[in-house]
């Protein structure tokens, strides 16, 4: 079946120090979803990528959606402490539809003030 | 707006006992899902909705039952508890269309002992 990977599972960083996660599908997807959890929290819709090759920024962060629709990844410029989460990505599952979907195990990162 | 509520945020159930978690949402979407999210495994679908007395079966449904009789509520049922459903279950919904954000609930803590 469809499988949607993350790396790297862990990411501890300085603050003020870039990050970046990265998400692989087995599969052709028509769409992206990243979604940040907060320690404790539950996840909260970040953004969806849709067009081949697509970038979009909020404020220090970056996605991308690769050129063959398969990768993404999120960037974080400058990280502070309030940056400090899981982020997963998830794509439709089984095809286009986007009312289900498989999410990736996730990118834990932790700032050090 | 509530956006989506989860009841109860914390249980202890023996082996063998049974709970219902309930789901509610007011955005009145038509889509509605329950996860499990385990350390290491990300956010796995349980079962999910598409509509008012829909149920379909997600990724992991083994041990586990739903109805949504109502468009606003989602209930999870589990007839007799096992150690290896102590997770934390998170509904979600979906208004449909091109948009697929999926809300989440705030989560619900479950240890079965």
């Amino acid at each position: 079946g469809q499988q949607v990977m993350q790396i790297p599972q862990y990411q501890h960083v300085q603050e003020g120090e870039d990050f970046t996660t990265y998400c692989n599908s087995s599969t052709t997807l028509s769409n992206i979803q990243w979604y940040k959890q907060r320690p404790g929290g539950h996840p909260v819709f970040l953004i969806q990528l849709v067009k081949s090759g697509e970038v979009k920024k909020q404020k220090r962060l970056t996605f991308q959606f690769g050129e063959a629709k398969k990768n993404s990844s999120l960037h974080i410029t400058a990280t502070q402490t309030t940056d400090v989460g899981t982020y997963f990505c998830a794509g439709p599952r089984g095809g286009g539809s986007n009312y289900k979907l498989t999410f990736g195990k996730g990118t834990l990162l932790t700032v050090n003030p | 707006n509530a956006g989506v509520t989860q009841t109860p945020k914390f249980r202890v159930l023996k082996t063998g006992q049974s709970m219902t978690l309930l789901c509610a949402q007011d955005m009145n979407h038509e889509y509605m899902y329950w996860y499990r999210q385990d350390p290491g495994m990300g956010l796995r679908l349980i079962h999910y909705s598409v509509g008012e007395g829909t149920t379909a079966k997600g990724e992991v449904p083994d041990g586990y039952n739903v109805s949504r009789l109502k468009k606003q509520n989602f209930l999870l049922g589990l007839e007799s508890a096992a150690p290896s459903q102590t997770s934390v279950y998170f509904c979600a919904s979906n208004g449909g269309g091109s948009a697929g954000e999926q809300y989440f609930g705030p989560g619900t803590r479950l240890t079965v002992t």
